[in-house]
């Protein structure tokens, strides 16, 4: 079946550096989405993609359909210590069919 | 205003039993969904709902039934509940099938 492949898996940076993570994937994707989940939370929405090769940003965040529409990256420029979570792209091969990647666990290192 | 809310946030029984998790959504969102997030973070979508049909209904056991009584509500019935159905289950919410999903806080089941 469709997979999505996120990497990285889990990340520790340093308090103020730039974050980048991204998802992969052998089928073509109609539209992305970026989550960030708490603990005990449910995920939240950060950004929504629909075209290929759209860039849209959200405060620090930047996210990008890729051109060839089986990826997708997000990246957080200067990380603060609430930026850590689980963050989790999503892809809609048909208005119907959604899968998520498997996350990126982020951590920031004291 | 909570958009999206799941009652009960935390629920534990013992195998064998039968229960269920309800979900409202404030949006005037379509389409309803619930996801099952396991140990390992991974979430896997079950059911989908739009206008109260059902439109996705992914390889769930038969134990498990989604119920829309109205575009507002998608609740989730588990018969004969099981070790293995230990989970957070989560609702969302879109407009339209195919945009984007706001979820609900979750509810934690523990099957002892």
């Amino acid at each position: 079946g469709q997979q999505l492949n996120q990497s990285p898996q889990s990340m520790f940076i340093q308090e103020g550096e730039d974050v980048s993570m991204n998802c992969t994937s052998s089928s073509i994707f109609n539209t992305w989405l970026w989550y960030k989940q708490d603990p005990g939370e449910g995920p939240v929405l950060l950004i929504a993609l629909y075209k290929a090769g759209e860039l849209t940003s959200n405060g620090r965040l930047t996210a990008q359909f890729g051109i060839t529409r089986k990826d997708s990256f997000l990246n957080i420029s200067a990380s603060i210590p609430s930026d850590v979570g689980i963050y989790f792209c999503a892809g809609y091969s048909s208005a119907s069919k959604i899968i998520f990647g498997s996350g990126t666990r982020l951590s920031i290192r004291p | 205003d909570t958009a999206v809310s799941q009652t009960p946030k935390y629920l534990v029984t013992q195998m064998g039993n039968d229960k269920s998790i309800k979900c409202e959504q404030n949006l005037g969102h379509d389409t309803m969904y619930w996801y099952k997030q396991d140990s390992k973070k991974f979430l896997k979508i079950m059911f989908s709902y739009n206008n109260k049909e059902l439109i996705i209904n992914e390889t769930v056991p038969n134990r498990f039934s989604p119920k829309s009584p109205d575009k507002a509500h998608l609740n989730l019935h588990i018969n004969s509940l099981e070790l293995g159905d230990s989970a957070v289950y989560f609702c969302a919410s879109s407009q339209l099938a195919g945009g984007e999903q706001y979820f609900g806080p979750g509810t934690r089941l523990t099957v002892t």
